[in-house]
């Protein structure tokens, strides 16, 4: 699995929108970029995963640049129940082991 | 209806007892997962099944043993339980064709806190 390297955490406030980057500069040709949200006493949940360019679902936006070397993981307006654990993963076709680090813990507050 | 459901939920027991973990998935998948996540929220693979059949077996002391009783139970038997198993115990599942990239999406139970004293 390429290595991958994000805050460790991050505050918010509710209404805001919450901007957490991954980087991945040995990611490789096959890889997909993957985010996983996990909340306190929960399993993660997958939430979005992109190739290159942007990705949009009810739940966040993911943005990758041409070089493919970051990403951009994107909560819009987030509320208190945002918060969360949230892993990035660069994974491809065969990765069926998921490997997660510390993650960046995102505290959204009133 | 819970898509992936683990028993117990939390299992608080001595060393050197045996003890297992027991995870259904009524998804219809056909790969299941066992997870260990530590104090610091790091998660690593265990093992893995599909249909039945063991596919990925990372480097777990043989204390822990998996077993699928049909491809929508996959259960975790620990022996002689040590301190240093004290952990949360995950179940996942996904469908054969996505796992990895491209659709890639794991589904998880709610977990199993293990505390060995």
């Amino acid at each position: 699995l390429a290595k991958t390297t994000q805050p460790i955490s991050m505050d918010s406030y509710e209404g805001q929108e919450v901007n957490i980057t991954c980087s991945h500069n040995n990611i490789a040709t096959n890889d997909y970029i993957t985010w996983y949200q996990q909340f306190p006493s929960q399993g993660p949940r997958f939430i979005i995963q992109g190739y290159k360019t942007k990705v949009t679902n009810e739940v966040a936006s993911l943005f990758i640049p041409a070089d493919r070397k970051s990403s951009t993981l994107s909560l819009p307006r987030v509320s208190l129940s945002d918060t969360a654990v949230y892993y990035c993963l660069a994974l491809s076709s065969n990765d069926y082991k998921l490997s997660f680090g510390a993650g960046t813990t995102v505290t959204v507050r009133a | 209806d819970t898509a992936v459901s683990q028993t117990p939920k939390y299992l608080v027991t001595q060393m050197g007892n045996d003890k297992s973990i027991k995870c259904e998935q009524n998804l219809g998948h056909d790969t299941m997962y066992w997870y260990k996540q530590d104090s610091k929220k790091f998660l690593k693979i265990m093992f893995s099944y599909n249909n039945k059949e063991l596919i990925i077996n990372e480097t777990v002391p043989n204390r822990f043993s998996p077993k699928s009783p049909d491809k929508a139970h996959l259960n975790l038997h620990i022996n002689s339980l040590e301190l240093g198993d004290s952990a949360v115990y995950f179940c996942a599942s996904s469908s054969e064709t996505s796992g990895g990239a491209d659709n890639n999406e794991q589904f998880f139970g709610p977990g199993t806190r293990l505390t060995v004293l």
